[in-house]
């Protein structure tokens, strides 16, 4: 089955600063690679995702890139804020019709004032 | 539009005992999908419904099981609960069935086992 593993487990950047968290994936099929961020004590919120047909996505501060030759794909977060603060997942599908994502263990990321 | 439901939002539960969990995806969603979240385990996938099949199950034991009904809400069960059922456990929907669409989770219950 896919195996998606994430880096870093933990990040801390000063406020301003840009963050970047990377995800590789094992199965060359999957086809679409979602970020979630979680609050403390709150639900996952899918905060951007991109489709394996392109390379690069962005929203606002937000932007996530995919390499399917190398299986691995990024979040970049610009000009962070304390509200950045979280945990953030990210997750890939498993080929076929049904939905199911396989998730990466997760990266906490502080953003300090 | 209402977002996703899932009820109860805490449960204490005792070894041995049943619970069921349930699911209200958003309005106009067929597909519901249930995780378990622990410190240790992450986010894993339990199984997926879809206009009321089973079509996936993920690597737990049978005494979890689920099912859908007409109207697309959700439900899960886990028998003879352990210790290491204790979880934050959420579901997810989507409109529609295929594997690149968005999926939007719900608030998740909270099951202690003790």
């Amino acid at each position: 089955g896919e195996n998606v593993e994430q880096h870093p487990s933990t990040l801390s950047v000063q406020e301003g600063d840009s963050a970047v968290i990377k995800c590789t994936y094992s199965d060359s099929a999957s086809n679409y690679f979602p970020w979630y961020k979680q609050e403390l004590g709150k639900r996952p919120q899918l905060i951007i995702d991109i489709r394996s047909n392109v390379g690069e996505k962005k929203d606002q501060r937000i932007a996530v890139t995919l390499n399917k030759t190398a299986k691995h794909f990024s979040l970049h977060i610009t000009e962070t804020q304390p509200e950045d603060s979280a945990v953030y997942f990210c997750a890939a599908n498993s080929p076929g019709s049904a939905r199911q994502l396989t998730f990466g263990s997760g990266t906490q990321l502080t953003v300090l004032p | 539009k209402a977002g996703v439901t899932q009820t109860p939002r805490y449960l204490i539960k005792t070894r041995g005992q049943q619970v069921t969990l349930s699911c209200s995806p958003i309005s106009g969603h067929r597909s519901v999908s249930w995780y378990q979240q622990t410190p240790g385990q992450g986010l894993q996938f339990l199984f997926e419904y879809f206009s009321e099949t089973q079509r996936n199950k993920g690597n737990f034991p049978g005494r979890f099981s689920g099912r859908q009904f007409s109207n697309s809400r959700s439900e899960m069960n886990v028998s003879t609960l352990e210790l290491g059922d204790s979880a934050l456990y959420l579901c997810a929907s989507s409109f529609s069935g295929q594997g690149d669409t968005e999926a939007f989770f719900g608030q998740g219950t909270r099951l202690t086992v003790v």
